[in-house]
């Protein structure tokens, strides 16, 4: 009953250092997401997947890039950390029916020094 | 610009009623969704609206005014373990879901 799985589940990085955060669903769903979650702020989207092989730029996009090879896995890279790009990451993914909500990993907290 | 409004931190008790507004302004609107999320884990979903009027899951209910730009969110019967953040989030006319920052709260025994 793994849901949406996030790898790692922690990360602390220095500035202008890489990473790649690992998304993986187990429910065949077609949308996958990727947020960020700010002190104060609501969640924003980065990037988005509407099915494999495809992706699209969300409110915050600069400075990550995302690939969707497997219609279950969604990579988000950060080439060159910058710490404003300390954040909780969180995954989400979704059916893409009306009523159909998006459903959430556990998230990944990134710190960049 | 695209907004949704709810409060920052609510009080209330144990057993008893709390209301937590969302209001929003949107470019389009397809549906309106709340999550809980409790500290340090991810948001939960909890109801749906697009029609206006009342959706009862419950202890939780789930109110929607489109023109108005409003919804609540009624939670009854508190119990400490919902003791959370709880998020209104709407689906623009992109089918993106544009999020507020969440209300806090915090149940006393």
């Amino acid at each position: 009953n793994a849901g949406v799985t996030q790898t790692p589940k922690f990360r602390v990085l220095k500035t202008g250092q890489s990473m790649t955060l690992l998304c993986a669903q187990d429910m065949n769903h077609e949308y996958m997401y990727w947020y960020r979650q700010d002190p104060g702020m609501g969640l924003r989207l980065i990037h988005y997947s509407v099915g494999e092989g495809t992706t699209a730029k969300g409110e915050v996009p600069d400075g990550y890039n995302v690939s969707r090879l497997k219609k279950q896995n969604f990579l988000l890279g950060l080439e060159s950390a910058a710490p404003s790009q300390t954040s909780v990451y969180f995954c989400a993914s979704s059916s893409g029916g009306d009523v159909q909500p998006q459903h959430f990993g556990d998230g990944t907290r990134l710190s960049i020094l | 610009g695209q907004n949704i409004d709810q409060p920052t931190e609510m009080t209330a008790t144990e057993g008893a009623i709390v209301q937590i507004n969302c209001t929003y302004q949107t470019s389009g609107f397809n549906g309106l969704f709340w999550y809980q999320q409790h500290a340090g884990e991810a948001p939960t979903f909890l109801s749906y609206n697009v029609l206006d009027g009342l959706e009862e899951k419950g202890r939780f209910s789930s109110f929607l005014s489109r023109s108005k730009g409003y919804s609540y969110l009624l939670l009854k019967e508190l119990q400490m373990k919902d003791s959370a953040s709880y998020l209104c989030a709407v689906r623009d006319s992109n089918y993106q879901l544009i999020w507020g920052a969440g209300t806090k709260l915090i149940i006393k025994p």
